[in-house]
């Protein structure tokens, strides 16, 4: 069975652009998450979506915004780039949202 | 405002012996406790999680205790391998409100050999 996949790997990007980041979580999971993860820090919550709802905000600008599909995939968006946007950002998905999360390898972002 | 902590960024361990990794938090209504643990260019890995109505979960080689009115948790693995070598991660949530997951920073296991 796949696991969680998001595309792309990797991306670079220069300051004020905007980026498109994409999930799809394993077969049969209906909520995904969102996680910033800094170097040297642990993930930190960006969005939870389930069922096509928005489930939970963390702290963060509205410059970010998400949204999940019908078939459950879902899409991070980040607009007006900052250089401290550069972080991986990871994928989560679970089949509701109070169980267990199970990770996406990331998509590293870097922002010049 | 970190309200999950691993104080410890680092550990060392020989091959065979026990690994303690701790981690503490501050928030009362925490009451789901997870391990996670990641390697370079990969996702975090889940590895054990513990509710708050119980203090000891066990696994395999892995062991996580709750302490409730300490507020800590600890990941015991017996014996130490080699390929345990990465970051592990704790987490906390709510479950009574949005399941989000709060991480610390991470302690990074290497199992000398």
């Amino acid at each position: 069975d796949a696991g969680v996949t998001q595309s792309p790997t990797h991306l670079i990007k220069t300051r004020g652009q905007h980026v498109t980041l994409r999930c799809s979580p394993i077969s049969g999971h209906k909520s995904v998450s969102w996680y910033q993860q800094v170097l040297g820090q642990g993930p930190q919550f960006i969005f939870q979506y389930y069922e096509k709802e928005e489930r939970g905000r963390g702290n963060f600008p509205d410059r970010f915004s998400a949204r999940q599909f019908p078939n459950y995939s879902s899409e991070l968006n980040v607009n007006a780039l900052l250089l401290g946007d550069s972080a991986l950002y990871l994928c989560a998905s679970s089949g509701g949202p109070d169980n267990e999360q199970f990770f996406g390898p990331g998509t590293r972002l870097t922002v010049l | 405002d970190q309200q999950v902590k691993q104080n410890s960024p680092s550990l060392s361990v020989q091959e065979g012996r026990i690994s303690i990794l701790n981690c503490d938090y501050t928030n009362s209504m925490f009451d789901y406790f997870l391990w996670y643990k990641k390697y370079p260019a990969e996702g975090p890995t889940f590895l054990i999680s513990i509710s708050s109505i119980k203090d000891k979960n066990e696994d395999g080689r892995f062991t996580v205790f709750l302490n409730k009115s300490a507020k800590h948790l600890s990941l015991h693995i017996v014996p130490s391998q080699p390929g345990d070598s990465a970051v592990y991660f704790c987490a906390a949530t709510s479950t009574s409100g949005t399941y989000k997951y709060i991480f610390g920073t991470g302690t990074r296991l290497k199992v000398l050999a």
